[in-house]
């Protein structure tokens, strides 16, 4: 089946522009969560979305970072004003449920270049 | 202090070796742990979960020290296409996870 998928796969922007970063989740995974993983750096964790609950955002590193979930389906994550300092590989992932032991299947992630 | 930490590496390895890498967290109220798998410009994906009793998957086997906090994982018998970055990751706050920078690996003819 359909894995994660997310668009665009590369972004180039100048510093100061806004952004937006879409994901698409395996169908019925009621869970959806953002990565970022910056050069030579973890995967850090940006917010987590689960059904209709209130969104997880406390690892948002800015107010500059947003994100929604549509019909709690698709994700847009935006990224206002960006810095050179936003500049990593942003990953989605997905999961049927909340349970820690839950896997995760990520998407290929969206490369993003500030200049 | 990094809440997942892991040794960098790399490690380099013959095929058919046997490498060991380590993993500890800070949170003693973490309740899952796993090691994922990333290649080169590629997503992370599962390997294995890690229970306290150990588990083994193959030629994988993780295991989990709650007491000292410490997390293994052994891969016997490496083979070319074990080269790779392996992610440490540790639950955080229930559902979000921790991630390590990673263990780099390369197995060599």
């Amino acid at each position: 089946g359909a894995g994660v998928s997310q668009s665009p796969s590369n972004k180039v922007t100048e510093k100061g522009k806004d952004v937006e970063l879409r994901c698409d989740p395996i169908s019925g995974h009621t869970a959806l969560y953002w990565y970022r993983q910056s050069l030579g750096q973890g995967l850090e964790f940006l917010i987590y979305f689960q059904g209709n609950s209130a969104p997880d955002k406390s690892g948002l590193p800015s107010d500059r970072f947003s994100a929604e979930r549509t019909g709690g389906s698709v994700s847009t994550l935006t990224i206002q004003r960006t810095q050179q300092e936003d500049s990593a590989v942003y990953l989605c992932a997905s999961s049927q449920g909340q349970l820690p032991r839950e896997t995760q299947y990520f998407g290929p992630g969206t490369r993003l270049l500030v200049l | 202090r990094k809440e997942v930490e892991q040794d960098p590496g790399p490690f380099n390895v013959p095929e058919g070796a046997t490498v060991a890498f380590n993993c500890t967290y800070s949170n003693s109220a973490s309740q899952s742990f796993f090691w994922y798998r990333q290649d080169c410009r590629k997503e992370p994906k599962l390997l294995m979960s890690v229970y306290s009793s150990g588990n083994e998957d193959g030629r994988f086997t993780a295991q989990l020290n709650r007491a000292s906090q410490y997390i293994s994982l052994l891969i016997r018998d490496s083979k070319l296409s074990d080269s790779a970055t392996y992610l440490c990751v540790v639950n955080r706050s229930g559902y979000a996870l921790n991630f390590g920078k990673g263990t780099s690996l390369l197995v060599t003819p």
